[in-house]
């Protein structure tokens, strides 16, 4: 049963536009939410965070938006830049659950 | 560089075997977490340990084990090893086990089930 979804295994844009990720969860006991963003090679790093309570995250060119009642979550990058050319990984935690269910991922191509 | 180390680096191994994964977190942080990251898939959550004492599980095998030690350090032995084995296994590290505290993740250890 995979409770974080990312239905698009592969995503490309061009340097300069936006790149959106979209996430969908079915448990409704998730209350906070990250994205992870992963090098070949190398562990994920973090790279935002929501939490329930808010509708939007914003981080530098990093946006997060949060659809509580569409269990949906995305990831905007403005500008997309060649560099952030890596797997997204959404993950979603339960408060006092002490563990974090992660998406598939979402390779993301940014084209010079 | 997070901070976080994770020896060996590759394992190659035959069905049957055991083997033990080793993770020391970054100074300071007391939870380690394990996943596991097999072909195409995302990262599956495994274990939680918080100073020293289990504090969440997730699909892990019976034939997989972990513990973390009194110096904070974390191995995950694996047991009668199959191919289906065969994946990236990563640890993490936190400050605490609440949800606003990030995770850093080592670089992994990479299994071979042959």
């Amino acid at each position: 049963d995979q409770q974080v979804k990312q239905n698009s295994p592969s995503l490309s844009v061009q340097e300069g536009r936006i790149s959106i990720l979209n996430c969908d969860y079915t448990n409704s006991m998730f209350d906070y939410f990250l994205w992870y963003k992963k090098y070949p090679a190398e562990g994920p790093t973090f790279l935002i965070s929501i939490s329930s309570i808010k509708d939007k995250n914003e981080d530098g060119r990093f946006t997060v938006f949060l659809n509580k009642s569409a269990k949906h979550l995305s990831l905007h990058i403005v500008p997309s830049q060649p560099g952030d050319s890596a797997v997204y990984f959404c993950a979603a935690s339960a408060s006092g659950t002490y563990k974090y269910i992660f998406g598939t991922g979402t390779r993301l191509k940014v084209l010079a | 560089d997070s901070g976080v180390t994770q020896t060996p680096k590759h394992l190659i191994t035959a069905t049957g075997q055991r083997v033990t994964l080793r993770c020391s977190p970054r100074s300071g942080d007391l939870s380690v977490y394990w996943y596991q990251q097999s072909l195409d898939q995302g990262l599956q959550f495994l274990i939680h340990y918080y100073n020293g004492e289990e504090r969440a599980k997730g699909n892990i095998l019976e034939r997989f084990s972990a513990q973390q030690f009194p110096d904070l350090h974390s191995e995950l032995n694996l047991s009668s090893l199959e191919l289906g084995d065969s994946a990236l296994y990563f640890c993490a590290s936190s400050v605490s086990p609440g949800q606003a505290y990030e995770q850093y993740f080592g670089p992994g250890t990479r299994l071979t089930v042959t």
